[in-house]
């Protein structure tokens, strides 16, 4: 069990490039969660995926972003024609069902800067 | 909807002092969760407690102790003889159920802790 990882840890693109994300839950995990925190703010949800089924999303995912997790195991984030306003961390978080007493967890981010 | 407030922005305090951080939160949910988690500098949000809405009582661990009052809607978070390792971003966040059975977390925005020798 070597935690949640995300890659890359830091990214930073030109406005109106595409830009991917990956989370690498834990092997047990079901559930995966992406949150998005920007500075001097706490993480916000995007959206929530349960084995391969994307269940939910944030109104903050707008049509730019696009999430995927196939075959249930790890995730993908991918933000088309990148704005300054989408500079941000991007964290990724798993659970398994019915495991709530230690919440989620979390990995370590991806930073987005966009210039 | 849910809300998560944390009024103290930063505080500072020196090493040894006992530190109460704030939070209150609204829901109309009658069975919710409420979480406090810790970022430290290099980014990754542990976690630290989670308490639901049924159980009011009081909770020590170690240095750590939460006080839950559902009647003013608060979590609070006391760290006794703080360390300057203490010193991260402290949030507060609640639970509500999402279809399928996860759960999504609404965070507060969050209070600095600077720990100081």
């Amino acid at each position: 069990d070597t935690g949640v990882s995300q890659d890359p840890r830091h990214k930073i693109t030109k406005r109106g490039q595409n830009v991917t994300f990956r989370c690498d839950p834990i092997s047990e995990h079901n559930r995966l969660y992406w949150y998005r925190q920007t500075l001097g703010q706490g993480p916000e949800f995007l959206t929530y995926f349960q084995n391969e089924a994307q269940l939910e999303k944030s109104r903050l995912l707008s049509d730019r972003f696009s999430a995927e997790r196939p075959k249930g195991s790890f995730s993908t984030l991918e933000i088309q024609r990148t704005e300054q306003g989408d500079s941000a961390m991007y964290l990724c978080a798993s659970s398994r069902s019915g495991e709530l007493v230690y919440g989620y967890t979390f990995g370590s981010g991806t930073r987005l800067t966009v210039v | 909807a849910q809300k998560v407030t944390q009024a103290q922005t930063e505080i500072s305090v020196v090493e040894k002092e006992d530190v109460t951080l704030d939070c209150v939160y609204e829901t109309r949910d009658t069975t919710y969760y409420l979480f406090w988690y810790k970022q430290p500098p290099s980014g990754e949000l542990v976690f630290l407690i989670r308490r639901n809405s049924f159980d009011e009582q009081n909770e020590i661990s170690g240095r750590y102790s939460w006080n839950f009052q559902k009647s003013t809607s608060s979590f609070n978070f006391t760290i006794t003889a703080s360390q300057v390792v203490d010193s991260a971003v402290y949030f507060c966040a609640l639970s509500v159920l999402l279809t399928g059975g996860g759960n999504k977390l609404t965070f507060g925005t969050g209070t600095q802790l600077k720990v100081e020798l």
